[in-house]
């Protein structure tokens, strides 16, 4: 059975503070893999990955993945207030179809 | 950027009512959207992927006849829950795949739903 794994579940750091959010995942059919940002509503777009190694970066956001160990991060710098929220992780597969790990909950604190 | 919207953005309806639930992708064309149903503080559930001018298809353990899916043209997809049930009430998002060469989705703003 085709599964995404995030890790840590939950995570409370201090504004300025750096933090690392896991991604794991065990799907046939992997085309690519991407990170959204969920706040009150629907999630917005992040990041989509689809070779390995090669880091996408937007702002204080960046993202790796490794398709030969079967993993993604997400990592974000000088967290600020704003970057509270679930972080959710998905994996492409065939025909376009998302599979979402539980996603992890960021506080971040003033 | 590629935007999606839904309407409306939350309903309360009766036992026994149907609601139709509409998504739209505002500046592309999408051939292919995605039905979702979230629960409070779980993730994302897929339901339904929606094809223009083809029939949906549903996910294991999601009834086709009450979660009725149109896509009747590249922009819009719809949803309409039939003869709904208090445990229907939740969070229905949709999202668009913006190309077929693509894996990006966007996502609408979702739509809450809540049966009385």
């Amino acid at each position: 059975e085709d599964k995404v794994v995030q890790s840590p579940l939950s995570l409370v750091v201090h504004e300025g503070d750096t933090v690392t959010l896991n991604c794991s995942y065990e799907v046939t059919n992997f085309r690519s893999l991407l990170w959204y940002k969920q706040e009150k509503k629907a999630p917005t777009f992040l990041f989509m990955l689809t070779s390995s190694g090669i880091e996408k970066k937007s702002g204080r956001l960046s993202s790796i993945l490794d398709k030969k160990e079967l993993f993604s991060i997400l990592n974000i710098t000088a967290t600020q207030t704003g970057d509270s929220a679930v972080y959710l992780c998905a994996v492409a597969s065939v025909r376009g179809k998302l599979i979402f790990g539980q996603g992890t909950t960021l506080q971040v604190k003033p | 950027g590629a935007v999606v919207s839904q309407h409306p953005s939350w309903v309360i309806c009766k036992s026994g009512t149907s609601v139709k639930i509409e998504c739209r992708s505002l500046d592309f064309q999408a051939t292919t959207m995605f039905w979702y149903r979230q629960f409070p503080k779980q993730s994302l559930m897929l339901m339904a992927t929606s094809n223009e001018g083809s029939k949906a298809t549903y996910e294991q353990g999601v009834e086709k006849d009450k979660f009725l899916i149109n896509h009747a043209s590249l922009t819009l997809s719809t949803l309409t829950v039939t003869s709904a049930h208090p445990e229907d009430s939740s969070f229905y998002i949709c999202s668009a795949r913006t190309s077929a060469q693509s894996y990006e989705q966007y996502f609408g703003p979702g739509t809450r739903l809540t049966v009385t």
